[in-house]
Formats: C-alpha cells, sequence, structure tokens
C-alpha cells in the first residue's frame, strides 16, 4: 500500500525548533518529487516546500525562506521539514504529499498530517 | 508570484444541481493546474490535474476545463457526498500556490 507518515508535531515555544518527518512506503521513494504543504486552523491549504528525487533542487514558499528547510534521505525513504524561529502564525497541520510520476501531475499520495502548535 | 483567486468563496447548491468553480491565475500557468477536494475533517484529495485530466478513482461527474490563466471545475450534479472545500493550485514553477478554497454545502 502506497502510504506517507508524518511525525515529529507537537507543542513548541515561539523562538523554538522542530523537525518534522514523513516515511514513505509501497512505492520507489527516489523516484518522486516531494512536498510539504500546511494548514492552519480553520484556513486554506498553503505549499511550504518540495525537492527534487535526488535532492538537488529544493523550492520554498519566500516568506518561510531562511527558516524552514527541506531535506530528504532516500535511503531511509523519508522527508524532512527543519523549522526554526517558530512563531505562532506556524501553527498548523503539515502534510507531506507526493507529485505524482509525470511532471504534469499533481500531488497524488497525501499523509494524515502532524500538528504543530506554537504556543508558550 | 503568480496570485491564483478562486471565486466563490463558498456556495450552497440543490443535490442535483450543476456547480462551477472559477479559478483564475494572475499570468499564464501552461496548463499546470490540479483541483483538490477536501472533506470536513480529511486529508485533501487530488481531483484532477493538468488543467482537465481526471485522477483515476474521482467520480465522473467532476470535470475541468479552462487554460492560460481561466479555469473550471465543474461537478455536472451535485451529491451529498460532495459536501467539501475546494481548492485549485498550480504547479507551473514554484511557489505551488493554493487558491482560497470555494466550500460547496448542500441547499
Amino acid at each position: 500500500e502506497v502510504q506517507l507518515v508524518e511525525s515529529g508535531g507537537g507543542l513548541v515555544q515561539p523562538g523554538g525548533s522542530l523537525r518534522l518527518s514523513c516515511a514513505a512506503s509501497g512505492f520507489t521513494f527516489s523516484s518522486y518529487w516531494m512536498n510539504w504543504v500546511r494548514q492552519a486552523p480553520g484556513k486554506g491549504l498553503e505549499w511550504v516546500a518540495n525537492i527534487k528525487q535526488d535532492g538537488s533542487a529544493t523550492h520554498c514558499v519566500d516568506s518561510l525562506k531562511g527558516r524552514f528547510t527541506i531535506s530528504r534521505d532516500n535511503a531511509k525513504n523519508s522527508l524532512y521539514l527543519q523549522m526554526s524561529s517558530l512563531r505562532a502564525e506556524d501553527t498548523a497541520v503539515y502534510y507531506c504529499a507526493r507529485r505524482g510520476w509525470n511532471y504534469y501531475d499533481g500531488m497524488d499520495v497525501w499523509g494524515q498530517g502532524t500538528t504543530v502548535t506554537v504556543s508558550s | 508570484d503568480i496570485q491564483m483567486t478562486q471565486s466563490p468563496s463558498s456556495l450552497s447548491a440543490s443535490v442535483g444541481d450543476r456547480v462551477t468553480i472559477t479559478c483564475r491565475a494572475s499570468q499564464g500557468i501552461n496548463n499546470y493546474l490540479a483541483w483538490y477536494q477536501q472533506k470536513p475533517g480529511k486529508v485533501p484529495k487530488l481531483l484532477i490535474y493538468a488543467a482537465s485530466t481526471l485522477q483515476p478513482g474521482v467520480p465522473s461527474r467532476f470535470g475541468g476545463s479552462g487554460s492560460g490563466t481561466d479555469f473550471t471545475l465543474t461537478i455536472s450534479t451535485l451529491l451529498p457526498e460532495d459536501v467539501a472545500t475546494y481548492y485549485c493550485q498550480k504547479y507551473s514553477s514554484a511557489p505551488w500556490t493554493f487558491g482560497q478554497g470555494t466550500k460547496v454545502e448542500i441547499k
């Protein structure tokens, strides 16, 4: 079964750091672009970042550059999001999502999400 | 950055109605446009990619059209299980911006 499972969320104080993980199974992880998408409580979806199959290219939304870093370990079938200098507005459910095989594909597989709460 | 504007932000329609949601990009995006459905409390689900290609397993009452900057998601016959928020997303280049969402309810 194709599956993505996020972990690493939790309660963190403003200014703190957190690393989210996404474990992939059921498909050849190293063959796909991977993404992070977040959703603040009661709000819409916000694309955060993505990373190429071999990790040689990454993109991040401008507002998060310098604080959030996406990475992957293909040997461990894992995707990561390192978050630092966290703010209350970073409180959200964070999803990892796979881009489909072809360049025209959308994000066809999503994890269940992990919740990050930034609060003192 | 290219902005994505969805309309309406919400709608209420009767079972059996035809429903249309519009998404406009501030610049051309070469049909790198996807539609997602998110039911309350659930994970988003890909419905359509490349503006008009139905994701396998998605009911045929869902359809996408458009090109360049103007795109449409159509539900040909609204069913109760279609109650959800629908998002467009462009992925021609980073950032892969989402529209603000359209909440669909049953009248």
